[in-house]
């Protein structure tokens, strides 16, 4: 039941834009992006509850297609604060993220 | 303002050892989960609870337990450490399952 994430790993440089996948084979209801930083804590990026529902903060945006069970991450002319590991996360009968999209930010 | 907070952030035990992790929050939040990393993977739901007095098992409940006596503190117990247990254990709490969850620091587990 665990989401998939696609890609697993993204080299960017400074600028560069990258879009990170999340699909699942059950019903998405909803979709939460969280990132993580080597050796710190997962920090929350954005919920999207609707099919449909779009949201963005700054340069990261993200999509839902509930249709398609997926959901999409944008991150925009990348700036190194980017880098970490991000995940997608959903709840079926109980909450599961996906294994994570390690994004590497290069000058 | 503290958000979660876990005790201890670093602990070595040997294998058959007791010990438990505490996970306290003070945003009145009603769910609270526990989940472990380990190097490389994502986070597994270890158990989680939708409120005080009440538990449940996530994805990975095998040799844990947990008890969710107040509201603002949910603990982790190990009742017999296996080196498979090594791990970053991380504690969140959350209003319900459509708000975002808030991380705590996480404790890093090693069971010799």
């Amino acid at each position: 039941q665990q989401p998939v994430q696609s890609p697993q790993a993204v080299i960017l440089r400074e600028g560069e834009d990258a879009v990170i996948n999340c699909s699942s084979s059950k019903a998405l209801y909803s979709v939460h992006w969280y990132r993580q930083k080597h050796g710190e804590a997962p920090v929350f990026l954005m919920i999207l509850l609707k099919g449909g529902e779009q949201k963005g903060h700054e340069k990261i945006s993200a999509s839902f297609n509930e249709k398609k069970q997926q959901s999409s991450l944008y991150l925009t002319a990348s700036q190194l604060s980017y880098s970490g590991t991000y995940f997608c996360g959903s709840l079926f009968n109980k909450f599961y993220f996906g294994s994570g999209t390690k994004l590497n930010v290069k000058p | 303002n503290a958000g979660v907070t876990q005790t201890p952030k670093f602990r070595v035990l040997k294998t058959g050892q007791s010990m438990t992790l505490l996970c306290a929050q003070d945003m009145n939040h009603e769910y609270m989960y526990w989940y472990r990393q380990d190097p490389g993977m994502g986070l597994r739901l270890i158990h989680y609870s939708v409120g005080e007095g009440t538990t449940a098992k996530g994805e990975v409940p095998d040799g844990y337990n947990v008890s969710r006596l107040k509201k603002q503190n949910f603990l982790l117990g190990l009742e017999s450490a296996a080196p498979s247990q090594t791990s970053v254990y991380f504690c969140a709490s959350s209003q319900n399952s459509n708000q975002p969850q808030h991380f705590g620091d996480g404790t890093r587990l090693s069971i010799l």
